[in-house]
């Protein structure tokens, strides 16, 4: 069974702060996505990658960063949380093939409230 | 960048009936169609999924159908059940993953 786990659960920063959102895969998957999830707005694609230290940018990159040293981690920053990017924080890997075209299998979200 | 639609963003159905959701995509590009569900807390699942050299494909309750010339595709469940009821996505990807804005499916006992 694949799995995807996320740092936290639930998480609450301060306009300003720094904030780091971790995400680890064991099936060694070789593709890792950051998605923020907004109601009415679905999923959206904020980064991913598809090997170590490669990252592309996805729809709405702004405002953030992203750093995979490892091919099990993929890590998303907010440099400087601001309130619009409070959201649910979703990760998720797919095995190799193309970033199209395998199933991705999602972590279980974090919830972020920047206040 | 791709363009996906999908509708209605809110469907409610008696149990047994069917229900269907509708998604539209731009890229011409995108072979391959997923759907994923989501219940309510928990994470994105796929449930089924069509490349586009078929036009059908079915498993149990569930199907997936395509029209790559009119690019658009849906997903249809017959006899639906209250455990059903969850937040269903679309996605077209072409080289990324565009998902739809999803469908809240309430099935009603």
């Amino acid at each position: 069974d694949v799995k995807v786990t996320q740092s936290s659960r639930y998480l609450v920063k301060r306009t300003g702060e720094k904030v780091f959102l971790e995400c680890v895969q064991d099936m060694d998957h070789e593709n890792m996505f950051w998605y923020r999830q907004d109601p009415g707005l679905g999923l959206r694609l904020i980064y991913f990658s598809y090997d170590v230290k490669m990252k592309e940018k996805g729809d709405i990159p702004e405002g953030y960063s992203v750093s995979r040293e490892k091919k099990e981690r993929f890590s998303l920053i907010l440099e400087s949380a601001s309130t619009n990017q409070t959201s649910m924080y979703l990760c998720a890997s797919s095995k190799q093939g193309g970033i199209s075209y395998n199933e991705q299998f999602f972590g279980p979200g974090t919830r972020l409230t920047v206040l | 960048g791709e363009n996906v639609e999908q509708h209605p963003s809110t469907l409610s159905v008696q149990e047994g009936d069917s229900a269907v959701i509708k998604c539209t995509y731009s890229d011409s590009a995108s072979n391959y169609f997923p759907w994923y569900k989501q219940e309510l807390g928990k994470r994105p699942q796929l449930i089924i999924d069509i490349r586009s050299n078929v036009g059908e494909k079915k498993d149990q309750r569930i199907a997936v159908t395509l029209n790559k010339t009119a690019k658009h595709f849906s997903l249809h469940i017959t006899e639906t059940q209250p455990e059903d009821s969850a937040v269903y996505f679309c996605a077209a990807p072409g080289n990324q993953f565009y998902f739809g804005t999803g469908t809240s499916l309430t099935v009603i006992p």
